[in-house]
């Protein structure tokens, strides 16, 4: 119940596309949903979070989809750029559940192909 | 986002040795400190939390006593892995979180060890 499903294991995306990576949950009691990107060799750094009481946030070409009722949340990146290509994690937290640690996905490794 | 600092960013030691990596939290107060580790190609796997000036919680599985974690300022926590071996070579993270609102995470860039 406290894991987070993240789909795809790997994308390649062409410049200028869009790239998609979902991911779903189980626990209700989370409360926030950051998104990290991590470079090779290098620590994840914050991209983008959702509370749930927002359906969607946009932060320059990223924008997050949140869908309570399914349980899910997406990452979309506009315009994909080649140094967009990096493994991404989404997580989840429960703020107000006890558990107060994050919890993340597998991650996607996006290749943005010029 | 806060600035955030590992040493040494690698590390090579050989077996049956200690290491030490320190992690600082430059320009913010971390109150919890959360260390990582992150196998190739692989997902963070979180190994301990700790509160400044407490004993670190481990998860389950991780030794405390092979990883020994000080978190004695709120700006310094520290990482021993004692008596090194080869299936420790692994990045270790830290993840200081500071206490002056929700979601306010975040990660040092990593430390490389390799143990021979």
């Amino acid at each position: 119940q406290q894991q987070v499903k993240q789909s795809p294991q790997s994308l390649i995306v062409q410049k200028g596309g869009i790239s998609i990576i979902n991911c779903a949950y189980e626990n209700t009691a989370f409360d926030y949903f950051p998104w990290y990107q991590q470079f090779p060799g290098k620590g994840p750094a914050l991209l983008i979070a959702i509370r749930p009481d927002v359906s969607e946030k946009k932060e320059g070409r990223f924008t997050i989809s949140f869908n309570k009722s399914a349980k899910q949340f997406s990452l979309h990146i506009m315009d994909s750029q080649p140094g967009d290509s990096a493994t991404y994690f989404c997580a989840a937290i429960s703020f107000s559940g006890g558990y107060n640690k994050l919890i993340f996905g597998a991650g996607t490794r996006l290749a943005v192909h010029p | 986002g806060a600035v955030v600092s590992q040493h040494p960013s690698w590390v090579i030691c050989k077996s049956g040795t200690s290491v030490k990596i320190e992690c600082r939290s430059l320009d913010f107060q971390a109150t919890t400190m959360f260390w990582y580790r992150q196998f190739p190609k692989q997902s963070l796997m979180l190994m301990a939390t700790s509160n400044e000036g407490s004993k670190a919680t481990y998860e389950q599985g991780v030794e405390k006593d092979k990883f020994l974690i000080n978190h004695a300022s709120l700006t310094l926590s520290t990482l021993t892995v004692t008596s090194a071996h080869p299936e420790d070579s692994s990045f270790y993270i830290c993840s200081p979180r500071g206490g002056t609102g929700l979601g306010e995470q975040y990660f040092g860039p990593g430390t490389r060890l390799t143990v021979t």
